[in-house]
């Protein structure tokens, strides 16, 4: 099993600039979320999804889209960039009533 | 509502020396608590993790226990070694709200020779 993958593993964007952040888990999770890790703020989440086609804000949602098509990936949009949101990414999945969350490597974005 | 407050850091200790970092929580359920260890360049990994109060969670030398007269879950390490240099982050997850986290703010934690 490759786990949780995320892809690109760095990023630069200019201000006004869209992408998109790829997650991918092949452990068949049902949960998948979202959080930006800043310095002295630990991790905050962004959105999760409880399963296909279900998602839901969390914490600092806005800015951020999602979607959940289908139960292996969960990719996270940035539509129009913001120096604000210049952090590390983390995607994390798990199994409802396993109570661990399984993480991925992150992505260091930088926005210009 | 929900939220895990964990002692400041960062942490500086010699090579052999006892680990506390100390971390506290409120939840509104019976939540489950857990300690994540961030290593430079990585993502998260579970360290240990207790479920209910008065579990012991343990792993790698590094123990908690889960207290809930005092909501805390201290983690505890009796010889630290170097290569336990890291970020540490307490979190609770709460099954009222569908299993999602709360993370701490994460104490930095660097071991000299």
């Amino acid at each position: 099993n490759a786990g949780v993958t995320q892809t690109p593993k760095f990023q630069v964007l200019k201000t006004g600039q869209s992408m998109t952040l790829q997650c991918a888990q092949d452990m068949n999770h049902e949960y998948m979320s979202w959080y930006r890790q800043d310095p002295g703020m630990g991790l905050r989440l962004i959105h999760y999804s409880v399963g296909a086609g279900i998602t839901d804000q969390g914490e600092v949602p806005n800015g951020y889209n999602v979607s959940r098509s289908t139960t292996e990936d969960f990719p996270l949009r940035l539509l129009s960039a913001a120096p604000s949101q210049t952090s590390v990414y983390f995607c994390a999945s798990s199994q409802p009533g396993t109570d661990t969350q399984y993480f991925g490597p992150g992505t260091r974005l930088t926005v210009l | 509502g929900n939220s895990v407050t964990q002692m400041e850091g960062p942490v500086t200790l010699s090579e052999e020396a006892f680990l506390t970092i100390n971390c506290t929580y409120t939840a509104t359920g019976y939540p489950s608590l857990f300690w994540y260890v961030q290593y430079p360049g990585e993502g998260l990994q579970l360290l240990l993790k207790a479920t209910k109060a008065d579990d012991k969670g343990s792993n790698k030398g590094f123990e908690a226990t889960y207290r809930k007269e005092t909501t805390s879950f201290h983690l505890e390490k009796g010889s630290v070694q170097v290569s336990d240099s890291a970020v540490y982050f307490c979190a609770l997850s709460d099954r009222n709200t569908g299993n999602q986290f709360y993370f701490g703010t994460g104490t930095s934690l660097t071991v000299i020779p």
